[in-house]
C-alpha cells in the first residue's frame, strides 16, 4: 500500500526566503504525486502533479516540485516566500492502477514573517 | 464551473445523535470520495464510489458511518450514533474515472460533538 511522509509539521520563513517542504513516499508501482494546498476553513486545493514525463513540475503561485525516483522523494519549493503562502500543505500519492485514490500526509503548516 | 457543494458546513452536535452531510460533485465526474480529516492531520479516507457503486469502504466505521450515491450524483454520509472522536471535518471529492487521481474538493463540513 502507499503511503507518504512529510517531513516537519511546522516550517518557518521570511517573507522572500527559500521554501523548501519536504515529502517522500512509498508506493509499489509508479506513483502519481500531488501537492495540495488548505488554506483556514477551506477545502483542498491543488498546486501541482506529477503523473508521467518531465520530472521537475511547476504549480500554481510559483510553486514547484521535482519527482526524484531514486530518493522516493517529491519535495514542494518556491524561491521566494510571500505572506499570502502562509497555509497547510498536503503531500498525497495515488497509484496509477484502476481505481486512483489519494493518500494523504500528516500535512506542513507554513508560516511566513515579515 | 460550479466545484464540489458541501452542506452543511458546520454542525454541533451531542454524542449519540445522528448527523447527515450531503455532497454534489462536480458535474460529469464519476468518482465521489469522503474523507475524514481530524484537526492536526491529514485526510484519511472514508470511502470511495463510482457512479453508486462503491469501490472502497475498507476504512468506513460500518457500525456508525454509513454513505450512499444514489444516482450517481449527490452523495449522503451520515454518522449514527456520533462519538466524541468523530469530530471533525469532512470532506467531499470528486474526480474523473480513469484518471490521474487529482481530486476536486469541497470545502468540507466541520462537525463538532460534544
Amino acid at each position: 500500500a502507499q503511503s507518504v511522509t512529510q517531513l516537519g509539521s511546522h516550517v518557518s520563513v521570511s517573507e522572500g526566503a527559500l521554501v523548501l517542504l519536504r515529502c517522500n513516499y512509498s508506493s509499489s508501482v509508479p506513483p502519481y504525486l500531488f501537492w495540495y494546498v488548505q488554506y483556514p476553513n477551506q477545502g483542498l486545493q491543488l498546486l501541482l502533479k506529477y503523473t508521467t514525463g518531465a520530472t521537475l513540475v511547476k504549480g500554481i503561485n510559483g510553486f514547484e516540485a521535482e519527482f526524484k525516483k531514486s530518493e522516493t522523494s517529491f519535495h514542494l519549493t518556491k524561491p521566494s516566500a510571500h505572506m499570502s503562502d502562509a497555509a497547510e500543505y498536503f503531500c498525497a500519492v495515488s497509484e496509477n492502477t484502476g481505481f486512483q485514490k489519494l493518500v494523504f500526509g500528516t500535512g506542513t503548516r507554513l508560516l511566513v514573517s515579515p | 464551473e460550479a466545484g464540489v457543494a458541501q452542506s452543511p458546513r458546520y454542525k454541533i452536535i451531542e454524542k449519540r445523535q445522528s448527523v447527515a452531510f450531503w455532497c454534489n460533485p462536480i458535474s460529469g465526474h464519476a468518482t465521489l470520495y469522503w474523507y475524514q480529516q481530524i484537526l492536526g492531520q491529514g485526510p484519511k479516507l472514508l470511502i470511495q464510489f463510482q457512479n453508486n457503486g462503491v469501490v472502497d469502504d475498507s476504512q468506513l466505521p460500518k457500525d456508525r458511518f454509513s454513505a450512499e450515491r444514489l444516482k450517481g450524483v449527490d452523495s449522503t454520509l451520515k454518522i449514527q450514533p456520533a462519538k466524541l472522536e468523530d469530530s471533525a471535518v469532512y470532506l467531499c471529492a470528486s474526480g474523473l474515472a480513469g484518471g490521474t487521481g487529482e481530486l476536486f474538493f469541497g470545502e468540507g463540513s466541520r462537525l463538532t460533538v460534544l
